[in-house]
Formats: C-alpha cells, sequence, structure tokens
C-alpha cells in the first residue's frame, strides 16, 4: 500500500535556524516524491520534485531509498517560509498519470 | 494562464442534496485530478480523467461521480450528501508525459459546507 508519514503535525524554528521536516513513505515500486507547500490564503502549490534534482526558495531534498525517506531541508529559515508543507508521492508511470499520495501535512512557523 | 480554475469557492448545502463542482485545467493540460481534503487533513484522491474517461479512482462511494469535457474541463458530482462530505475540494491538472513523469497543478478549490 503506498502511505506518507510526516510525524511532525507543528514544527517551530526561530529565524537563521536550520529547519528539516520530515517525510517517511512506504510503496512497492518506484516512487516519486513531491514537497507541495501552501501559504496562508493560497493554493498548494509544487515546491520541488525529487526526479528534478532542483532547489527551490533555499530547500533541498533528498531521496533515501534505504530509509524511505524524503526530508525536507534548509539550512537557514526565513520568516517567509511560514506555511504547511505536504509530502506527497506518485508511482512512476509509463506515460500514464499517477494519483498522488499526500501526508498529513506538518504547519512550520518560523519566528523572528 | 490562469492557471488551474475552480468555482464555486464557496457552497452550503444540506444533507441528501447533490452537488457540481467545476474545473478549468491550466492550459495545454489534458488530465485532471480531483482530491477531497478534510481539516487537518492532506488531500486524498478521489478520481482522475483523461480523454474523458475516469482513469483512476481512489476509494470513495458511487455517490461521487465525475465527468470530463473535451475541452479538458471537468465537474464533480456527489449525490445523497452527507455530513462528512464537507470538505475542501481540490481539482489538479496535468500532462503526463512518459519517461518524465507530470507535475500536477492545484486550483485554489471549493470549500463545501454540508448542514
Amino acid at each position: 500500500a503506498q502511505r506518507v508519514t510526516q510525524p511532525e503535525k507543528l514544527l517551530s524554528v526561530f529565524k537563521g535556524a536550520p529547519v528539516e521536516l520530515k517525510c517517511n513513505y512506504s510503496y512497492s515500486g518506484s516512487p516519486e516524491l513531491f514537497w507541495y507547500v501552501q501559504y496562508s490564503r493560497q493554493r498548494l502549490q509544487l515546491l520541488l520534485r525529487h526526479i528534478s534534482r532542483e532547489s527551490i526558495k533555499g530547500f533541498t531534498a533528498d531521496l533515501n531509498k534505504g530509509e524511505t525517506s524524503f526530508h525536507l531541508k534548509k539550512p537557514f529559515a526565513q520568516e517567509e517560509d511560514s506555511a504547511m508543507y505536504y509530502c506527497a508521492l506518485s508511482g512512476l508511470g509509463e506515460g500514464g498519470s499517477e494519483k498522488l499520495v499526500f501526508g498529513k501535512g506538518t504547519k512550520l512557523t518560523v519566528n523572528p | 494562464d490562469a492557471g488551474v480554475t475552480q468555482s464555486p469557492t464557496h457552497l452550503i448545502k444540506t444533507r441528501g442534496q447533490q452537488v457540481t463542482l467545476r474545473c478549468s485545467p491550466k492550459s495545454g493540460h489534458d488530465t485532471v485530478s480531483w482530491y477531497q481534503q478534510a481539516l487537518g487533513q492532506g488531500p486524498q484522491f478521489i478520481f482522475q480523467y483523461y480523454e474523458e474517461e475516469e482513469r483512476q479512482r481512489g476509494n470513495f462511494p458511487d455517490r461521487f461521480s465525475g465527468h470530463q469535457f473535451p475541452n479538458y474541463s471537468s465537474e464533480l458530482n456527489v449525490n445523497a450528501l452527507l455530513l462528512g462530505d464537507s470538505a475542501l475540494y481540490l481539482c489538479a491538472s496535468s500532462l503526463p508525459t512518459p519517461g518524465i513523469g507530470e507535475t500536477q497543478y492545484f486550483g485554489p478549490g471549493t470549500r463545501l459546507l454540508v448542514l
């Protein structure tokens, strides 16, 4: 069964501190992992996707297949990073689209 | 491009009624997926439409049905509404590419309240 676990419902850090949002997954095949972010009063938007290996807004995430994890990290948190973060997985299809399975989300608050 | 758009933004219904939610995909996208997001939860996959056919379905009862039109826009219908159907309904569009996969882009959602 496909499952995404985000163990922290709430995470609070101070500005300039490192931040790590945890994500563990369960999937029998080769998953594709995503982090989506939802800022206050805005729609859900893609932050990064593991297959593209990009760094967006200073965030990075490495897929660790051995630990089945895809933790999101940023070395120096900013107040504007305060938002709801969702980890999601999708099966790698052969040309067909796949559904996204989301975790329950972590609310990050960056304090001044 | 306005991105994915959804209507209405908010809706109040009573138990037993039926509701139709609408979604227009991002320009160039041909696949539409629907998700239900209950309060304090992550989005849950309802179903996905491609070429006017339901291609995948999540664990939702038959009261939830949908449609995709030739212009790729989509509707989500829910019959016999229950209090538990109160949630934010999200539409996402994508353009799957073989070997590359796809990224789903989300609309702002329709907040449904069932009284």
